[in-house]
């Protein structure tokens, strides 16, 4: 199993581009997640979805859309980016259900908005 | 909604002591505690973590306590190494959506 796939690592957009990150799962996990870690603090949840077809926002939506069409993948799409969306972006996924279980983070993309 | 609040922020200690990060919670009803370590440049990897049924869990050197009724959980260190040095985040869960709601972390230094 790979785990959590993001793409890309790494991206450098002009303020007012837009880009979609990508994020995959091969664990068959109902539960995914994006969260964004500004430099030295937390983690701050974006959107989450708890299944193909099921999304809803998280402590810090704006900015951002999500899609998940099927259960493996979960694109962040952001649309006219700013420099507050500087960040790393992880992705993450869980199998979720009725007792809580360990959530597995992709790799990161480092993006920054110039 | 969760809120999870973490102490101290940084954290400094020389190596064979022992660590102790502490975290409150808000919902009573979150019921999934687990303790992630954040390397520079890498992803969050789950270290340990505890339900609600239990008070402690140990896993060699590291150990976890859980106090329901103060809605408090701790993570601990014994016998720190400089390969502990990183970023440790806890966080709550079992609110809707199973989402996972994180401290702010803790920069843990272990100085040789």
């Amino acid at each position: 199993n790979a785990g959590v796939t993001q793409t890309p690592k790494f991206r450098i957009l002009k303020i007012g581009q837009s880009m979609t990150l990508q994020c995959t799962q091969d664990m068959n996990h109902n539960y995914m997640y994006w969260y964004r870690q500004d430099p030295g603090m937390g983690l701050k949840l974006i959107y989450y979805s708890v299944g193909a077809g099921i999304t809803d926002k998280g402590e810090v939506p704006n900015g951002y859309n999500v899609s998940r069409s099927t259960t493996e993948d979960f694109p962040l799409r952001l649309e006219l980016a700013a420099p507050s969306q500087t960040s790393v972006y992880f992705c993450a996924s869980s199998a979720g259900g009725a007792e809580n279980t360990e959530a597995f983070f992709g790799q990161g993309t480092r993006l920054t908005v110039v | 909604g969760e809120n999870v609040e973490q102490h101290p922020s940084t954290l400094s200690v020389q190596e064979g002591d022992s660590a102790v990060i502490k975290c409150t919670y808000s919902d009573s009803a979150s019921n999934y505690f687990p303790w992630y370590k954040q390397e520079l440049g890498k992803r969050p990897q789950l270290i340990i973590d505890i339900r609600s049924n239990v008070g402690e869990k140990k896993d060699q050197r590291i150990a976890v306590t859980l106090n329901k009724t103060a809605k408090h959980f701790s993570l601990h260190i014994t016998e720190t190494q400089p390969e502990d040095s990183a970023v440790y985040f806890c966080a709550a869960g079992g609110n809707a959506g199973n989402m996972l709601t994180f401290g702010g972390g803790t920069r843990l230094m272990v100085k040789p």
